[in-house]
C-alpha cells in the first residue's frame, strides 16, 4: 500500500462543475503540499498545509490530520485548470516528500 | 521575482557524452533540491543542498551522477557518460525553509538521451 494515495487517478468533467480531489496518508507529516503540473511540464506549488483549509482564487485545500486526509477543490472549473494535481507529504522523521501518484484531471469546454 | 531558472529546457544527447543541467534558485532560499521525473517512477528526490552543502544524496542513482552548489544562485547537475535511461525531466526546486514552506519548482530540463 503506498504511503500517499490520491483519487480520483483520472478526472474528466464540463467546464463550470465543482471538483473535488482527494490526497489521504499513512504516515505522520509536518506539511501537505499541493502541486500542479500542466502539459509540457512545468510544476507549481499551489499550497503547503498542515492544518485547517487555505483558499487561493478558485482553489480550496482542506486537511483533516486526524483521518489523515486532504482534499483540493476547484470551483467553477475552467479548461485551463486541466493539469495533473500531485499531493506530497513532508515526514516528521525526516526531510523526504512523498508524493502521491497524481491526479489528471481534464476540463472539457 | 523570476523563479527558479533552469537550463536549458530540452537537452538532446548521445549515449556516453556528458551531460550538465544547470539551476538558478530563487534569490534567498536556503534549500535546493534535483528531482527527477520519469513516467515510471514518478517525481524522484536526487539530492538536496542547504546553504549550498549537499545534505542527502542518497537519491543519486550511481556515480555518473554528481550535483555541485558552488554559490547561493547557481548549480549544476551532471551525468557522465549519459545513458539512455537516463533520459527524464529534470527539475530543481528551491525553498526558505525545508519543512513548512513551499517548494517552488524550475519549468524542468527534457533530457533525452539516444
Amino acid at each position: 500500500k503506498n504511503e500517499v494515495e490520491q483519487s480520483p487517478q483520472n478526472l474528466t468533467a464540463q467546464e463550470g462543475e465543482f471538483i473535488t480531489i482527494n490526497c489521504s496518508y499513512s504516515v505522520g507529516i509536518s506539511a501537505l503540499h499541493w502541486l500542479q503540473q500542466h502539459p509540457g511540464g512545468g510544476i507549481v506549488s499551489l499550497f503547503m498545509l498542515s492544518s485547517g483549509k487555505k483558499k487561493h482564487g478558485r482553489l480550496i485545500a482542506t486537511i483533516n490530520i486526524q483521518e489523515k486526509h486532504s482534499s483540493l477543490h476547484i470551483t467553477a472549473s475552467h479548461p485551463r485548470d486541466s493539469a495533473v494535481y500531485i499531493c506530497a507529504v513532508s515526514l516528521h522523521s525526516n526531510y523526504q516528500l512523498i508524493w502521491g501518484a497524481g491526479t489528471k484531471l481534464i476540463i472539457k469546454p | 521575482d523570476a523563479g527558479v531558472i533552469q537550463s536549458p529546457r530540452h537537452e538532446v544527447t548521445e549515449m556516453g557524452q556528458e551531460v550538465t543541467l544547470r539551476c538558478k534558485p530563487i534569490s534567498g532560499h536556503d534549500y535546493l533540491f534535483w528531482y527527477r521525473q520519469t513516467m515510471m517512477r514518478g517525481l524522484e528526490l536526487l539530492i538536496y543542498f542547504n546553504n549550498n552543502v549537499p545534505i542527502d544524496d542518497s537519491g543519486m542513482p550511481e556515480d555518473r551522477f554528481s550535483a555541485k552548489m558552488p554559490n547561493a544562485s547557481f548549480s549544476t547537475l551532471k551525468i557522465q557518460p549519459s545513458e539512455p535511461r537516463d533520459s527524464a525531466v529534470y527539475f530543481c526546486a528551491s525553498s526558505s525553509l525545508f519543512f513548512n514552506s513551499p517548494l517552488h519548482f524550475g519549468n524542468g530540463t527534457r533530457l533525452t538521451v539516444t
